[in-house]
């Protein structure tokens, strides 16, 4: 069974940072692109990043400004998303998804809550 | 990197049929066949439901079609059932090789 937890979401003051992750099981990791995607309290889907099965290449939204940084590590089969600077609008739920060739997600986790407020 | 367009909301009664557009440019939903479907229940996980524009993951009722024409992409439901109650949300690539999300539709189930 394909199970994406993702995890380190919480409460942060706005200019501070967090790390999200998320272990994936069930599939094989590396041969997969992976993303992260957001979802703002009471608001739509937002692409936020992706990286490529080996983590070689990267994409980011262009409002994040270089202020967030994808990455993996296939040997634990775990996803990150480093967030610096953040700010209230950042808050939302985080959740990671596969991606595949077809730009498409059919693995999603269950989501983690970030919230930025002082 | 704009948000794909969808109207805010749709309706139907139950055995009817409904369609949702998703309009985007030539640089994401008519540059690719790359165009994808998700349904979100209420403190939910999205779910796929359409992918590479027509293409349904195992699963998936047959109820549900997707296609294409120029820079706008459709959902339709066919035999809306009360269960098919959600948002719904298209998603494409893009040539920056970034992906993009629709705005979202409130599908009502009358």
């Amino acid at each position: 069974e394909v199970q994406l937890l993702e995890s380190g979401g919480g409460l942060v003051q706005p200019g501070g940072s967090l790390r999200l992750s998320c272990a994936a099981s069930g599939f094989t990791f590396s041969a997969y692109a992976m993303s992260w995607v957001r979802q703002a309290p009471g608001k739509g889907l937002e692409w936020v990043s992706s990286i490529s099965g080996n983590g070689a290449t990267t994409y980011y939204a262009d409002s994040l400004k270089g202020r967030f940084t994808i990455s993996r590590d296939n040997s634990k089969n775990t996803l990150y998303l480093q967030m610096n600077s953040l700010r209230a609008e950042d808050s939302a739920i985080y959740y990671c998804a596969n991606v595949r060739p077809g730009a498409f997600s059919e693995y999603w986790g269950q989501g983690t809550l970030v919230t930025v407020s002082s | 990197q704009s948000a794909l367009t969808q109207p805010a909301s749709v309706s139907g009664s139950p055995g009817q049929s409904i369609t949702i557009s998703c309009t985007g440019t030539s640089s994401d939903v008519g540059g690719f066949n790359s165009v994808s479907w998700y349904q979100q229940h209420p403190g939910k996980a999205p779910k796929l439901m359409i992918y590479e524009v027509s293409k349904r993951p195992s699963g998936v009722s047959n109820r549900f079609s997707g296609s294409k024409s120029g820079n706008t992409a459709s959902l339709t439901i066919s035999g809306l059932q009360t269960e098919d109650e959600a948002d719904y949300y298209c998603s494409s690539s893009t040539s920056s090789s970034t992906r993009v999300f629709g705005g979202g539709t409130k599908l009502t189930v009358l």
